[in-house]
């Protein structure tokens, strides 16, 4: 039962555009969202998060934006680099309950 | 400050074998979570320990099992190997339970089944 979904296993984008990658989870006692992004033959990183409390997070050139009534949230890259290239794992949690992780989207930025 | 990490990188057993995997927590860090990734798929909660007691469970049957030392390094042990088994287990550790924002993870281990 996969209570957080990224439906799109890729995505490729031009150096310099808006990457966005999307999240949808089921579960509506989830209150804290993150992403993580995962290098080859490195553990997953911690990049950004948000609470239930707020709709927009920023960090840099990372914003993740979470829209409740939709259960759906977006990290969005701007501008993307290609360092950037990675695969990125959105992750749920209700409190007192472990992370749920998505399948991951594998970005591309092509210079 | 060394990070979180693990041994053995790679590891190959056979069907009904067992395994232990093991993971060095970040300096400072008394939480460690343990995850199965299999292939295509997101990192998937196994357990996690906290000071040395298990804080917490997935749907993972119980011949996975696991340790936690006084030094916070922890074990990962699987018994009667299956196939699905095959997969990237990776540890994380926090400096509290609850703490997800400060969870740093390792390399994983990447264990094959035949």
């Amino acid at each position: 039962d996969q209570q957080v979904k990224q439906n799109s296993p890729s995505l490729s984008v031009q150096e310099g555009r808006i990457s966005i990658l999307n999240c949808d989870y089921t579960n509506s006692m989830f209150d804290y969202f993150l992403w993580y992004k995962k290098y080859p033959a490195e553990g997953p990183t911690f990049l950004i998060s948000i609470s239930s409390i707020k709709d927009k997070n920023e960090d840099g050139r990372f914003t993740v934006f979470l829209n409740k009534s939709a259960k759906h949230l977006s990290l969005h890259i701007v501008p993307s680099q290609p360092g950037d290239s990675a695969v990125y794992f959105c992750a749920a949690s209700a409190p007192g309950y472990a992370l749920n992780f998505g399948k991951g989207t594998s970005l591309l930025v092509t210079p | 400050e060394t990070g979180v990490t693990q041994s053995p990188t790679h590891l190959i057993k056979t069907r009904g074998q067992q395994v232990t995997l093991r993971c060095s927590s970040q300096s400072g860090h008394n939480t460690v979570s343990w995850y199965q990734q299999a292939l295509g798929q997101g990192p998937q909660f196994i357990f996690q320990y906290y000071r040395e007691e298990e804080n917490g469970r997935g749907n993972f049957p119980p011949r996975f099992s696991g340790l936690q030392f006084p030094n916070y390094s922890s074990e990962l042990n699987v018994n009667a190997l299956e196939l699905d088994d095959s997969a990237l287990y990776l540890c994380a550790s926090s400096p509290e339970r609850g703490d997800t924002d400060t969870q740093y993870f390792g390399p994983g281990t990447r264990l094959t089944v035949l």
